[in-house]
């Protein structure tokens, strides 16, 4: 099985525009979460969707919002971005429940100007 | 509120030996997992081992098994033959059934493997 994928890779934005992230799940995984790595505040979890709906979320601004399509694939936006919000996002997928493993995929490195 | 403390920020080890890396948690429920993941320079998070709270026994994958002490909210994880490929960032992570998805990590372990 192919695993979980992350588009795109890399990217740079300057302060005050928009992003938006996509992720793939490894087929048949109907949970897709979400994550945020900075040097400073380590890995923190954003939020979670499964079928469709936001099942979790992390204490992150409303700047940081997320859904899931039909066929899985999740996408996350930040709106108004700030120097504060460069970091590795990764994505995660998991089978659906909460006792599931969560497979990572290579993650998305942003870079804020 | 769940939290996982990695007090070792980084290690060091010799090519073909042992290492123990530490990790606490706390945890008000009694249903929960925890993981041990590997972050090569690659920043790819992999999955290394995994624990089921209810089950007693230690679990082993290949060269790498843990210690579970759940009384002392501990889970150190064992690298045995130590290779160059297993230099990383190990983290430590928790998840609860009452929480979902939601994993909880440490703030890792740099390991160094010396040739």
């Amino acid at each position: 099985k192919a695993g979980v994928t992350q588009t795109p890779r890399y990217l740079i934005k300057t302060r005050g525009q928009q992003v938006t992230l996509s992720c793939s799940p490894i087929s048949g995984h109907r949970s897709v979460s979400w994550y945020q790595q900075t040097p400073g505040q380590g890995l923190q979890f954003l939020f979670e969707y499964f079928s469709e709906t936001q099942r979790n979320k992390g204490n992150f601004p409303g700047r940081f919002s997320g859904r899931q399509f039909s066929n899985s694939r999740s996408e996350m936006n930040v709106s108004t971005l700030e120097l504060g919000d460069s970091a590795l996002y990764l994505c995660a997928s998991s089978l659906a429940g909460a006792r599931e493993t969560q497979y990572f995929g290579p993650g998305t490195r942003l870079l804020v100007l | 509120a769940q939290t996982v403390t990695q007090s070792q920020p980084e290690m060091s080890v010799q090519e073909a030996e042992t290492v123990t890396l530490s990790c606490t948690y706390d945890t008000s429920e009694s249903d929960y997992y925890l993981f041990w993941y590997k972050q090569p320079p690659s920043r790819q998070m992999i999955l290394v081992i995994r624990q089921e709270a209810y089950k007693q026994q230690n679990a082993t994958e290949n060269r790498f098994s843990v210690n579970f002490q759940k009384a002392a909210k501990s889970f150190s994880l064992k690298i045995s033959d130590s290779q160059l490929g297993d230099a990383a960032m190990y983290f430590c992570a928790h998840s609860g059934a009452l929480y979902g998805n939601k994993l909880v990590f440490g703030a890792g372990t740099i390991l160094r493997v010396k040739s």
